[in-house]
This record gives structure tokens, sequence and C-alpha cells, in this order.
């Protein structure tokens, strides 16, 4: 597609469930991230994947918290056990670099309430 | 390990002055910079960035930001501000080798007064 399209757009959960958030990147971008923003905050790294190397997952903040990417496209992220504050609105990006140049797009993000 | 600093939480300005957005960064290597801007419930939108090249570079909507290395600088800038340039604006870096997640600062709110 033209952008990078994230579903759902809003979700609210009970405490305790698991969530699953999908990002569907630009087609032909090597790289997708996931971000983590909490209200009126900056852009917290969640986890990137890069091709078909292993994800740099250094930015997850629990064990509650994985992410995978299918056939090196869309990605899902998934909350365990959510609490309160894993409420947040969760972006995702893809990136491309081509001779030199580089580029990200984000995506609108998916809010997440744990109520 | 790479960061950014925007160090003002919200700049004033009034509408027709010139605006300036600071940013300073620390990177092992050499920096990609970028700027984004979110308006309220949206996604980041992309303003610039610096990859190589001439240290002035020039954005969406009149916005452009200067490229300073020897003071670790990227400060975005635009002549004359509109009302409709309110928005939160991030400062975002990465070197140009190696780990390719963008490390973002912490966001500056302009606010443009009529």
């Amino acid at each position: 597609g033209a952008g990078v399209s994230q579903s759902p757009s809003n979700k609210v959960t009970e405490k305790g469930k698991d969530v699953e958030l999908r990002c569907d990147p630009i087609s032909g971008h090597t790289a997708l991230y996931w971000y983590r923003q909490s209200l009126g905050q900056g852009l917290e790294f969640l986890i990137y994947f890069q091709g078909n190397s292993a994800p740099d997952k250094s930015g997850l903040p629990s064990d509650r918290f994985s992410a995978e990417r299918t056939g090196g496209s869309v990605s899902t992220l998934t909350i365990q056990r959510t609490q309160q504050e894993d409420s947040a609105v969760y972006l995702c990006a893809s990136s491309f670099m081509d001779r030199g140049q580089v580029g990200y797009t984000f995506g609108s993000g998916t809010r997440l309430t744990v109520v | 390990a790479q960061s950014v600093a925007q160090p003002e939480d919200q700049v004033n300005v009034a509408e027709g002055n010139p605006l300036t957005v600071k940013c300073t960064y620390s990177v092992s290597g050499n920096p990609y910079l970028f700027w984004y801007v979110q308006y309220p419930n949206r996604g980041l939108q992309f303003l610039l960035k610096y990859i190589t090249g001439d240290n002035l570079v020039k954005g969406s909507y009149g916005f452009e930001a200067e490229f300073n290395k020897s003071q670790t600088s990227f400060h975005l800038k635009k002549p004359s501000a509109l009302v409709s340039d309110s928005a939160l604006y991030f400062c975002a870096v990465r070197a140009d080798t190696g780990r390719r997640a963008l490390t973002f600062g912490s966001g500056t709110r302009l606010q443009v007064q009529p």
C-alpha cells in the first residue's frame, strides 16, 4: 500500500487480557520498527526487524511483550497479561535504504487503553 | 549509545515571526538526522532529513534545518510561523552504520499565537 497501515486504530482491553497489534509496512521496505508513545511523551523504541536477521529486541520492557514478522512483511506486536501502564500509542514504522538514501515512514498508531 | 536532546518542552512564537526548535545529538559515527511533526491523534509526519551533503536542509511546509557537526546540533527553523504549525516536533538520530532504529528526543511543543 501507499503507507504503513496499523490496526486496530483504538483498542480498549481489560487488565490481564492479551492483545495483538498489527502493522502492515510499505511494500519493499526491508526494516520494520515498533515504538511506544505514552501520553505526551517521546517515542520509546521497542523492537526492530531487518530482513532475515534476528530482531533487535533490546527495547522490549518486559517478557510480556513479543513481536513477530511473518514472511518479511506484516508484523504483530503481542502484549500478554496487559497492565494499566501498558496504556499508550503503539507506532509502527518501516524503512528503506537505497543508494545512500534512507527514509522512515510511520503508521498512524494503535491507541491502547487498559482498564 | 545514541541520544537526542530537545531542551525546550514548549516554544511559543507569534504568527509571522521566525521560529527555532532546538536539537542536539550524540552518536558514534556519522549521524543521520530527522525531524518529524505530530498533530493531535495522528502519527508522525516526516519533515526533513540530513544524510550527507549540504549542511542546510530544506523540507516540507517551508521548514529547514542546519546540520552543525562541531556543535552536534540540528535545529529546526522556519522564517515565518503559521498558526497551523502548532504541533509536537520530534528530532531523531541514528548512526550511518550499525543499528538502524531511530532514537528520538522527548519532543517540543510549538505553539504559534495569532
